[in-house]
């Protein structure tokens, strides 16, 4: 059964730290790995990773894909109050057509 | 473009009580989806929509139905609503058919209680 696992689950943090976010899966047969954020409304898209792009970078935010261990890693570096929120891994699986499978979230708690 | 749509945004339920939950979207998508999200559960899909006039059952689909009878609309319907169903409800939407993206774009949601 495909699955996708973020960790930790939670995470606290004071303005300026870096913190790294984990996502792990296991998938049939990979096409691509997205981020997304949610601050307690829709998620918004941040990354997509593929086989031909396995590093992504956004400002303070940087992500990138180990298709050989099966992991991603999402990175924010000075971290401010605003990147508090949820943030989604999900794995699309060319055997399930346009479907994502998402992990359970880690959600991130900066602190002024 | 507005994006996706969702109406409501809140509603209270009793339990046995039916309702439709309203998507609509106006970026010509032919993939759209419906996912609830309970805390600490990411999201799970209930239903999805490959094109007008065909749907494919989720992860979670027992207690509701879906129709697409266009490509702007794809309405989720809860019959006989009991508590396991209050959750926060998000349609989304993607090109997947046309440009092979997997990227989808959410609604704002519908929180649902069921008491």
């Amino acid at each position: 059964e495909d699955k996708v696992v973020q960790s930790p689950l939670s995470l606290v943090v004071h303005e300026g730290d870096t913190v790294t976010l984990n996502c792990s899966y296991e998938v049939t047969n990979f096409r691509s790995l997205l981020w997304y954020k949610q601050e307690k409304k829709a998620p918004t898209f941040l990354f997509m990773l593929t086989s031909s792009g396995i590093e992504k970078k956004s400002g303070r935010l940087s992500s990138i894909l180990d298709k050989k261990e099966l992991f991603s890693i999402l990175n924010i570096t000075a971290t401010q109050t605003g990147d508090s929120a949820i943030y989604l891994c999900a794995v699309g699986d060319y055997n399930q057509g346009g479907k994502l499978i998402f992990g359970q979230g880690t959600e991130l708690s900066v602190k002024p | 473009n507005a994006g996706v749509t969702q109406t409501p945004k809140f509603r209270i339920l009793k339990i046995g009580q039916s309702m439709t939950l309203q998507c609509a979207q106006d970026m010509n998508h032919n993939y759209m989806y419906w996912y609830r999200q309970d805390p600490g559960m990411g999201l799970k899909l209930i239903y999805y929509s490959v094109g007008a006039g065909i749907t494919d059952k989720g992860e979670v689909p027992n207690g509701y139905n879906v129709s697409r009878s266009t490509t702007e609309d794809f309405p989720l319907r809860l019959e006989l609503a009991a508590p396991s169903q209050t959750s926060v409800y998000f349609c989304a939407s993607s090109s997947f058919s046309t440009v092979l993206t997997d990227t989808q774009y959410f609604g704002p949601g519908t929180r649902l209680t069921v008491l």
